[in-house]
């Protein structure tokens, strides 16, 4: 079952913060976190294994409550090269075999302004 | 080049024609793994590679798509018959595969943008 994120799009200007949510029906074993610019390829910016552990790096960090089946990544004082469309990828395997077959939602389209 | 390599980066093709499409992932990396990403959607689960062994082919929407890795390095994706519907990006992501220094990151190719017409 695909995850769910919200907003489907965000607005920000420059310094502005923001949050993207990622809500799963099933039990989720870890959380993946893509960003993909227009034409290119997605590229990864962090995995949560862990109920609500928060990682970081940079000003762009993220949690996971696996009691709420729900992880959100926090964006802090955005800059220009942050927009684009997150998506997060949920994993439902234990096993290191499926680390990479993820169920991604549908997307939030992020477009920051000077 | 250091990332996975996809070709070709775009192909059109007239409804009923095979098309071919081709990854070459990172050096070293056992796993292998084929996306399709509709316009405005997120990527969707097609098929999974330990090396040269297909563990996973559950996400392939028809005996139309078939995909190999037979040496456990390059993989080709192949459409028979292409319809509409199959229009659409295939991403090939690859990574390291099992083991401490994997850190479940996926490694993706830019894809190749397929149009059925």
């Amino acid at each position: 079952q695909q995850p769910v994120q919200s907003p489907q799009a965000v607005i920000l200007r420059e310094g502005e913060d923001a949050v993207i949510n990622c809500s799963s029906s099933k039990a989720l074993y870890s959380v993946h976190w893509y960003r993909q610019k227009h034409g290119e390829a997605p590229i990864f910016l962090m995995i949560l294994l862990k109920g609500g552990e928060q990682k970081g790096h940079d000003k762009i960090s993220a949690s996971f409550n696996e009691k709420k089946q729900q992880s959100s990544l926090y964006l802090t004082a955005s800059q220009l090269s942050y927009s684009g469309t997150y998506f997060c990828g949920t994993g439902f395997n234990a096993g290191g075999t499926s680390y990479g077959k993820l169920t991604f939602g549908q997307g939030t389209i992020l477009t920051v302004h000077p | 080049g250091a990332g996975v390599s996809q070709s070709p980066r775009y192909k059109v093709a007239k409804r009923g024609q095979d098309v071919a499409l081709r990854c070459d992932p990172i050096s070293g990396h056992v796993s292998l793994f084929w996306y399709q990403q509709a316009l405005g959607q997120g990527p969707e689960f097609l098929t999974y590679f330990q090396n040269e062994a297909q563990l996973d082919k559950s996400g392939l929407p028809s005996d139309r798509f078939f995909a190999e890795r037979p040496e456990g390095s390059v993989s080709t994706l192949k459409i028979q018959r292409t319809q509409q519907e199959d229009s659409a990006v295939y991403l090939c992501a690859s990574s390291l595969g099992k083991g401490a220094q994997n850190t479940g990151e996926l490694f993706f190719g830019e894809g190749s943008r397929l149009t059925v017409l």
